[in-house]
């Protein structure tokens, strides 16, 4: 198994201004994902990140607005830029050891105002 | 485009019995399934996973069915008891990309009743 640490837990923020969400794990993993939650909805994968390469993301999302970063094995971070209350939602770290199974920080929910 | 759909939200049971939930999925590439486990303000839980090349996958209280003709799965709990009250989701990833990535579903609420 895998212990994810992410960072804040909560926050509310001024609308225009920018969060950024610290990930990290307690062993080195190659793929690190990025999710939304909206309120009442699905979680949403925004971007895997890999290490030493530059995030992928999925339809709809870009990298302008979601930044990401991957300095190492063990670590990456997801900023949500210029924010709306749009953005308002849980946002989770994820990492894959392996195929059949997948590990989840405990979220950041995010409230814009 | 919705590629794995819970269509029930909500379910509820008595405690002791048994609780099935069910996903259903589009994509004939999906290789791996997995069960998740939420609780409100906490992170998903990973509760059990299965492979396209099996049909079930037992673990403890905890059983998945996986039916690929109909692309249907279903995760099992018996007996049900007040502490498995979360919302479940089911998640599906095609290993072929390499990438290990999910996709979810929408999620079912259970609540098991005292």
């Amino acid at each position: 198994s895998a212990v994810i640490s992410q960072k804040p837990s909560r926050d509310i923020c001024q609308r225009g201004t920018s969060l950024t969400i610290q990930c990290q794990v307690d062993s080195q993993v190659t793929m690190m994902f990025w999710y939304r939650q909206q309120p009442g909805q699905s979680l949403t994968l925004i971007a895997t990140a890999n290490q030493g390469s530059e995030a992928t993301y999925e339809s709809g999302f870009v990298i302008d607005k979601f930044p990401i970063s991957r300095p190492n094995l063990t670590f990456s971070t997801l900023t949500v830029s210029n924010m709306s209350p749009e953005d308002s939602s849980i946002y989770l770290c994820s990492v894959c050891p392996s195929h059949s199974e997948a590990f989840f920080g405990q979220g950041t929910r995010l409230t814009v105002v | 485009d919705q590629q794995v759909k819970q269509n029930s939200p909500s379910l509820s049971v008595q405690e002791g019995r048994i609780s099935i939930l069910n996903c259903d999925y589009t994509n004939s590439m999906f290789d791996y399934f997995l069960w998740y486990k939420k609780y409100p303000a906490e992170g998903p839980t990973f509760l059990i996973s299965i492979s396209s090349i099996k049909d079930k996958n037992e673990d403890g209280r905890f059983t998945v069915f996986l039916n690929k003709s109909a692309k249907h799965l279903s995760l099992h709990i018996v007996p049900s008891q007040p502490g498995d009250s979360a919302v479940y989701f089911c998640a599906a990833s095609a290993g072929t990309s390499g990438t290990y990535k999910y996709i979810f579903g929408t999620g079912t609420r259970l609540k098991v009743l005292a």
